[in-house]
């Protein structure tokens, strides 16, 4: 079945320290979301991507679409301790509000 | 807009029983998702529903079921609950759950089963 790979699963950096966590599939996907869990909380929407080599920002976050369609990443420069939390990329083609999820990709941010 | 609420936030339960969430989605939304959130196997997709239908499906046993009523409310139920079932189980809605529509999720109901 459909599957998407995340990794790495955790990441330690110290504040200001730069951070991506990447997102692979087997198969051509048809547009990649991210989100964000803070500890104790819930998924929240960050962005989507839909174009190959589709790249776009929101302030320090910069998300990367592959050319293949087949992997993407989130780049976090300059991290702060408000970044803590799990980012999670998910795919979504089922056209029934199904996303398949990745692992997810736990930050820690020593400040 | 109100957000995605669900009730009740935590519940402990005892092998055995049964147990029925509940999760209100945001105003005009008609899409609603279940997921279920483990350390172990992450978020996983439980089922969806549309206009009252079940639209499609994951890969859970039948003692997971739902419904969803003509307010867009939905319902999930667990019988015969097992240790594995403690999750946090999460909903989210959207318009029509097209390809490419942001979910929007709830805070969660907390199920521990005992």
């Amino acid at each position: 079945g459909q599957q998407v790979m995340q990794i790495p699963q955790y990441q330690h950096v110290q504040e200001g320290e730069d951070f991506t966590t990447y997102c692979n599939s087997s198969t051509t996907l048809s547009n990649i979301q991210w989100y964000k869990q803070r500890p104790g909380g819930h998924p929240v929407f960050l962005i989507q991507l839909v174009k190959s080599g589709e790249v776009k920002k929101q302030k320090r976050l910069t998300f990367q679409f592959g050319e293949a369609k087949k992997n993407s990443s989130l780049h976090i420069t300059a991290t702060q301790t408000t970044d803590v939390g799990t980012y999670f990329c998910a795919e979504d083609s089922s056209n029934t509000g199904k996303l398949i999820f990745g692992q997810g990709t736990t930050l820690q941010v020593k400040p | 807009k109100a957000g995605v609420t669900q009730t009740p936030r935590y519940l402990i339960k005892t092998r055995g029983q049964q147990v029925t969430l509940s999760c209100s989605p945001i105003s005009g939304h008609r899409s609603v998702s279940w997921y279920q959130q483990t350390p172990g196997q992450g978020l996983q997709f439980l089922f969806e529903y549309f206009s009252e239908t079940q639209r499609n499906k994951g890969n859970f046993p039948g003692r997971f079921s739902g419904r969803q009523f003509s307010n867009s409310r939905s319902e999930m139920n667990v019988s015969t609950l097992e240790l594995g079932d403690s999750a946090l189980y999460l909903c989210a809605s959207s318009l029509v759950g097209d390809t490419g529509e942001t979910q929007y999720f709830g805070p969660g109901t907390r199920l521990l089963v005992l």
